[in-house]
């Protein structure tokens, strides 16, 4: 099992930048993903780390430290755009032994002019 | 389009009938996720497909929720006497078996039990 943990709001402005963090504590650890979805729309996938350390994709970047269950996605050069939910997940191994992406609860983003 | 497609988008139900939902994943992704998700709520995770076989079911879904994928290519989720507590989007996931597992998500069935 797991639990995922992250921030249930946040608020920044324009042109900022913002840090998004998730902390676990799964099984089986092999994975993690971030996804963003915009009220009423399916998640769209972000980035993704196995290993220890910062991933980076245009203005978005994505850190992860296994030995502290810890993670964050950053966004720099914020957009109104931005303004959507960020969805932290875990590939952790379940009953059947299989690896599943199980996602926490969400940060809703709120970006001001 | 070749993305991830689910039918219908919305449904609308009394309490105590049983609804069908269908998903047809990326042509060659092996793997299908089923998910709920309520408002405020990220995905919660109902059952898995690799290929045909069912290779996972959370412990949370009640044996009033089954789910099938035949020949390995599209899957249906059906839901028996449904509840008010059933009201949730029905969202569908592929993902190709090997690499990052990144997931490609369908738009979603939005039910509403009444």
């Amino acid at each position: 099992g797991q639990n995922i943990d992250q921030p249930t709001e946040m608020t920044a402005t324009e042109g900022a930048i913002v840090q998004i963090n998730c902390t676990y504590q799964t099984s089986g650890f092999n994975g993690l993903f971030w996804y963003q979805q915009h009220a009423g729309e399916a998640p769209t996938f972000l980035s993704y780390n196995v290993l220890d350390g910062l991933e980076e994709k245009g203005r978005f970047s994505s850190f992860l430290s296994r030995s502290k269950g810890y993670s964050y996605l950053l966004l720099k050069e914020l957009q109104m755009k931005d303004s959507a939910s960020y969805l932290c997940a875990v590939r952790d191994i379940l009953s059947g032994g299989s690896y599943i992406p199980t996602f926490g609860r969400g940060t809703s983003l709120i970006v001001h002019p | 389009d070749t993305g991830v497609s689910q039918d219908p988008r919305h449904k609308i139900t009394k309490r105590g009938q049983n609804v069908t939902f269908r998903c047809d994943p990326i042509s060659e992704h092996n793997r299908l996720y089923w998910y709920r998700q309520t408002l405020g709520q990220g995905p919660e995770f109902l059952t898995y497909f690799q290929n045909e076989a069912q290779l996972e079911k959370s412990r949370l879904l009640s044996d009033r929720f089954s789910a099938e994928r035949p020949k390995g290519s599209f899957s249906t989720l059906e839901i028996q006497r449904t509840e008010q507590g059933d009201s949730a989007m029905y969202l569908c996931a592929s993902s190709f078996g090997t690499g990052s597992y990144e997931q490609y998500f369908g738009p979603g069935t939005r039910l509403t039990v009444t």
